[in-house]
């Protein structure tokens, strides 16, 4: 069974513009999360959808938003990027909700100019 | 509220010693515990998962955990450190209301030929 795929691998933008980020959950999972990873603050966990439904979010500003489709993949949009908003942004996925492992993408590293 | 402690920034053993990287947790309720290895420019890798049962967990890759409630710990074990080892490792509890993982800051072994 293929893992948790993530797209784009690595980005550059600047200051102002907006990002989208991709993922795809391992066949049949319906739960995708997504964290966030930085030096400075770790592992940070953004929210959580589940059935087209945002389930959980956390402490993050408006800017940070994400959606899930019919088919479970899952994308996340950054506004209005910011420096501090360089990080490497990973996605998993689990097949429901308790008790569940999650499963984690290779992640998406985000480079904010 | 959730949190995770990972006394130690890193851990230096010698190939074919056993090593432990250590973790401390708090929660409310039942924890449900993991541990998770990063290797550079990855994602993280599912090691193996505490959530009810027997005390020694065993996982991926010969490491094991023991749970122990009393002392609020899951620390990582392995008998014999491999060159291949070396990496990033993370504990993780999950918030019991909902599917997200509270990440300790991590611990850097490394295992020296």
């Amino acid at each position: 069974k293929a893992g948790v795929t993530q797209t784009p691998r690595y980005l550059i933008k600047t200051r102002g513009q907006q990002v989208t980020l991709s993922c795809s959950p391992i066949s049949g999972h319906r739960s995708v999360s997504w964290y966030q990873q930085t030096p400075g603050q770790g592992l940070q966990f953004l929210f959580e959808y589940f059935s087209e439904t945002q389930r959980n979010k956390g402490n993050f500003p408006g800017r940070f938003s994400g959606r899930q489709f019919s088919n479970s993949r899952s994308e996340m949009n950054v506004s209005t990027l910011e420096l501090g908003d360089s990080a490497l942004y990973l996605c998993a996925s689990s097949l429901a909700r308790s008790q569940e492992t999650q499963y984690f993408g290779p992640g998406t590293r985000l480079l904010v100019l | 509220a959730q949190s995770v402690a990972q006394p130690e920034d890193q851990v230096n053993v010698a190939e074919g010693n056993p090593l432990t990287v250590k973790c401390t947790y708090s929660v409310s309720g039942n924890p449900y515990l993991f541990w998770y290895v990063q290797y550079p420019n990855r994602g993280l890798q599912f090691l193996l998962k505490y959530i009810t049962g027997d005390n020694l967990v065993k996982g991926s890759y010969g490491f094991e955990a023991e749970f122990n409630k009393s002392q609020t710990s899951f620390h990582l074990k392995k008998p014999s450190a491999l060159v291949s080892d070396s990496a990033l490792y993370f504990c993780a509890v999950r918030d019991p209301g909902a599917n997200n993982l509270f990440f300790g800051t991590g611990t850097r072994l490394t295992v020296i030929p």
